[in-house]
């Protein structure tokens, strides 16, 4: 129990462009939904929080024009990279949680590469 | 203001010997911690967790951890390990309070030889 799936699992755009990724919970409704973004060898860096039907809310650094994020449903949440730039490529995953919340179920993670 | 600090961030270890992940916190309340595994160009798996029940965790593949309150530390092991332990392991507090925020370690990059 407990998965998360992204959708794509790996995309590569050109500058310009914009990419919309997907989280989805299959098996369980997420309270809240997050968005990590994580450099090579690095860890995860927390971009947004998401719960469905609200607005995200975005850590400090993080364009909220630049990230969309919708949450459409309990078991749907997508980012969208608006205008991607080169520097803009990295690992992109999500999590969600349910019940008490303390627990994080982590998506397989999209690789984007923009040219 | 909580914070995590993995103390390796590389650990080399024979297949079929121990393995020791260490793991440091700070917190101002009492947290919930985890520990993730991070396979190549995947996403994290849950080893286990803590939540204020009993002080010594055991998780999936053989692994636990013990929590000490007076060390303020969460330390990863492993009897034996395996080939297919070789990954990426991140130490995770969940400060409840700060919206399930999670903090993670910088991680340690586990690397099992024949």
């Amino acid at each position: 129990g407990a998965v998360v799936s992204q959708h794509p699992s790996r995309v590569i755009c050109k500058s310009g462009t914009s990419v919309k990724i997907e989280c989805r919970s299959l098996d369980f409704q997420a309270t809240t939904m997050f968005w990590y973004r994580q450099f090579p060898k690095q860890s995860l860096m927390l971009m947004a929080t998401s719960n469905e039907g609200s607005k995200a809310t975005y850590e400090q650094g993080v364009e909220k024009d630049k990230f969309l994020i919708n949450h459409a449903s309990l078991t749907l949440s997508t980012l969208t990279v608006t205008s991607a730039h080169p520097e803009d490529s990295s690992f992109y995953i999500c999590s969600a949680n349910f019940g008490d919340g303390e627990t994080q179920y982590f998506g397989p993670g999209t690789r984007l590469l923009v040219l | 203001a909580q914070s995590v600090t993995q103390l390796d961030s590389h650990v080399s270890v024979s297949e079929g010997t121990p393995v020791l992940l260490r793991c440091n916190y700070s917190s101002s309340y009492s947290p919930s911690l985890f520990w993730y595994v991070q396979h190549p160009n995947k996403g994290l798996q849950l080893l286990l967790k803590y939540t204020s029940a009993a002080t010594l965790v055991k998780g999936i593949n053989g692994f636990e951890a013990e929590f000490k309150k007076s060390e303020t530390s969460f330390h990863l092991t492993k009897p034996s390990a395996h080939m297919s332990d070789a990954a990426e392991y991140f130490c995770v507090v969940n400060l409840k309070a700060a919206g399930n925020k999670l903090t993670f370690g910088g991680g340690t990059r586990v690397l099992v030889k024949p």
